[in-house]
């Protein structure tokens, strides 16, 4: 158990439907990333924030957004779905002050797309 | 985009045996770890390796890194049937970058 928790696990909806993802990162990190896993692309990056504010963005559509919260947690939203969006979705979460940043990782959530 | 390229794609060696998984990768990077991946599970992190590292040990696990050909390898020794898994190689490149790039992963399957 990394101390990362993702909610929900499994998670089925329509094209052109919302989601939510939730991520609570570990007790103290306060750095959260996101990670999309499919089988043509492998694990994507896809954003990062760090105490509340946007720190990076890598391969994230428009149509994806996210946001971290005062306590910390995270949520990633993901709009106009597509089929193609069908993965897993991972967070991670560091310590981010040190340089040799070890990322734990939740149990993900997999998203399926009708 | 994948920096890290893994090799083999799949391997299947039997119990007790050595596996041996390389990485290569394209730009200078500041560390390179390794992740393992249990079926449609989490990553848990095996072992980082810095830049100015050439070999790290961990229990069964030994990284190599050589910086002039841009590779590693991760050798698990005296394979067990519950390290099958994934393993993927992941990149950490510049001293601002804090996110991971990962290669596409080696599926390795211990034959009990």
């Amino acid at each position: 158990d990394s101390g990362v928790t993702q909610t929900p696990k499994h998670l089925i909806t329509a094209t052109g439907q919302r989601v939510t993802l939730r991520c609570s990162p570990r007790s103290g990190d306060l750095s959260v990333y996101w990670y999309q896993q499919s089988l043509d692309q492998g694990l994507q990056f896809l954003i990062q924030y760090y105490n509340g504010e946007e720190r990076a963005k890598g391969n994230i559509l428009e149509r994806f957004s996210a946001q971290q919260f005062p306590d910390l947690h995270s949520e990633l939203n993901l709009s106009s779905l597509e089929l193609g969006d069908s993965a897993l979705y991972f967070c991670a979460s560091s310590v981010e002050h040190r340089v040799d940043n070890e990322q734990f990782f939740g149990p993900g959530t997999r998203l399926t797309v009708l | 985009s994948q920096q890290g390229e893994e090799d083999p794609q799949a391997l299947s060696i039997q119990e007790g045996e050595n596996a041996t998984m390389n990485c290569s990768y394209k730009t200078s990077i500041n560390n390179l770890q390794w992740y393992r991946q249990n079926s449609g599970r989490g990553l848990v992190h095996l072992i980082l390796i810095r830049s100015n590292e050439r070999e790290k040990h961990s229990g069964r696990l030994r990284v190599t890194l050589d910086t002039s050909k841009k590779s590693s390898s991760l050798l698990i020794t005296a394979s067990r049937a519950a390290d099958t898994a994934s393993y993927f190689c992941a990149t950490k490149s510049g001293a601002g970058s804090y996110q991971l790039t990962f290669g596409k992963g080696t599926k390795l399957s211990v034959i009990p």
